[in-house]
Parts: structure tokens; sequence; C-alpha cells
């Protein structure tokens, strides 16, 4: 069956830091994946996805994301954290015929402190 | 182009009331998804529907929700005689075609007393 895992619940970085998210996935077929981004009592934002072709996927607002099929993984890094870069993380991956069922991660929330 | 629309943003209903959700999905777009996200959890999906057409609903309870989309007007999820577990935010969104990226309404958050 597939799944999404974010194994990170919570993660803390000061402003200016790198960071990076982590999610693995588990799917029998190449997956189509994003990362979305929730900001509090709003809906979800694509931030980038990856379907074939260059593994290393850039996105919007500086965020890239590295798809590893030997690790079934697809991390999402920026370079330097902006303070509101706080928000809810999700990992998805497109499942079904044409990837319509997206199957979602729990999410990781982001805190960047000053 | 408006983005995905739902209302109500909040939703108030006693045990045994029934909970009406709306989603106007994006122009052009005939693709429309609802998920329910709950507390420390992900995204659930629940059902995925084209006009008047569901296509895939595994992923609803099979008792008390239902869900339509059709020809003229929004998509709606319906939960009869609500209880207090069905307290969520449920986020609807919609696509221009099979595979292709979602657009995701601000949710409804509804709350069973």
């Amino acid at each position: 069956a597939q799944s999404v895992t974010q194994p990170d619940i919570h993660i803390t970085v000061s402003e200016g830091a790198s960071l990076e998210l982590r999610c693995n996935y588990s799917y029998g077929a190449t997956p189509y994946l994003f990362w979305y981004v929730q900001s509090p009592g709003q809906g979800l934002q694509l931030l980038l996805k990856y379907f074939s072709g260059d593994t290393l996927v850039q996105g919007i607002k500086g965020f890239e994301a590295e798809f590893k099929r030997s690790q079934s993984s697809f991390n999402l890094r920026k370079p330097s954290v902006h303070w509101s870069d706080a928000a809810e993380y999700f990992c998805a991956v497109g499942a079904g015929t044409g990837g319509f069922k997206t199957i979602f991660g729990a999410g990781t929330r982001l805190f960047v402190k000053a | 182009n408006a983005g995905v629309m739902q209302n109500p943003r909040h939703l108030v209903r006693r045990r045994g009331q029934e909970a009406r959700l709306r989603c106007s999905p994006m122009k052009g777009h005939s693709h429309v998804y609802w998920y329910r996200q709950l507390p420390e959890e992900g995204l659930k999906f629940m059902v995925y529907l084209q006009k008047e057409n569901i296509i895939d609903e595994s992923g609803m309870p099979k008792e008390r929700f239902s869900a339509e989309f059709p020809k003229e007007g929004p998509s709606i999820l319906r939960i009869q005689q609500v209880v207090r577990g069905d307290s969520a935010a449920y986020f609807c969104a919609s696509s221009p075609g099979v595979g292709e990226k979602l657009f995701f309404g601000s949710g409804t958050q509804l709350s069973v007393l």
C-alpha cells in the first residue's frame, strides 16, 4: 500500500539557518511526489513537484527537493530560512492511475526562532 | 481567477444534526477531491469526483457520509447524524485533470458539540 512518512513532527531552526525536512514514501511504481505548505488557518499551497527527469527539483520561495529512488526519499531543503517560512509542511505521493489519489504524510511543523 | 472556495469556514453542529460542506472548484476544473485533517494527523483522502460522477470513494466512511458534484453548482460533502469524532478540518481541492497539480481551498472547520 502507498504511504508517506514524515519522521519529524516538529522542527525548530534559527532564522538564516539551513533547513531539511525529511520524507520517505512507499509506492510500487515511479511516484508523483509533492511538497505542500500550509500556513495557519489556510489551505495548502504547492511548493514543488516531481514527476520525472532531473531528480533535483526547484520550487517556489527558495525551496528545493531531491528525489532519491534508492532511499525512497524526497527531502525538502532551503539554504536560509526566513521567519515567514514557519508553517506546516506536507509531503505527498500521487497514487492511483495518473496520481489522482494523493496520499499525504502527517506533516512537519516548522518553527523559526529569531 | 478565483481559487477554490469552501464555505462555510467554520461550522458548528450538535450531535445528530446534518453538516453540509460546499466546495466550488477553480474555473475550468472538473476534478474535485475531499480530504479530512484530524489534529496531529495528516490529510486523509476521502473521495474523488468528476462532474456528476464519483470516481473513488475508498476513503469515505461507509455510513453517514456522502458526496456529490452536480453538473451545476458546487460539490457538496454531506455528513448525516454527526458525532463528536467527525470534528475536523475538511479540505477540498480541485485540478484541471488527472495527475495534475491540486489547488486547495482554505478548508471548513467542523465542530460537533
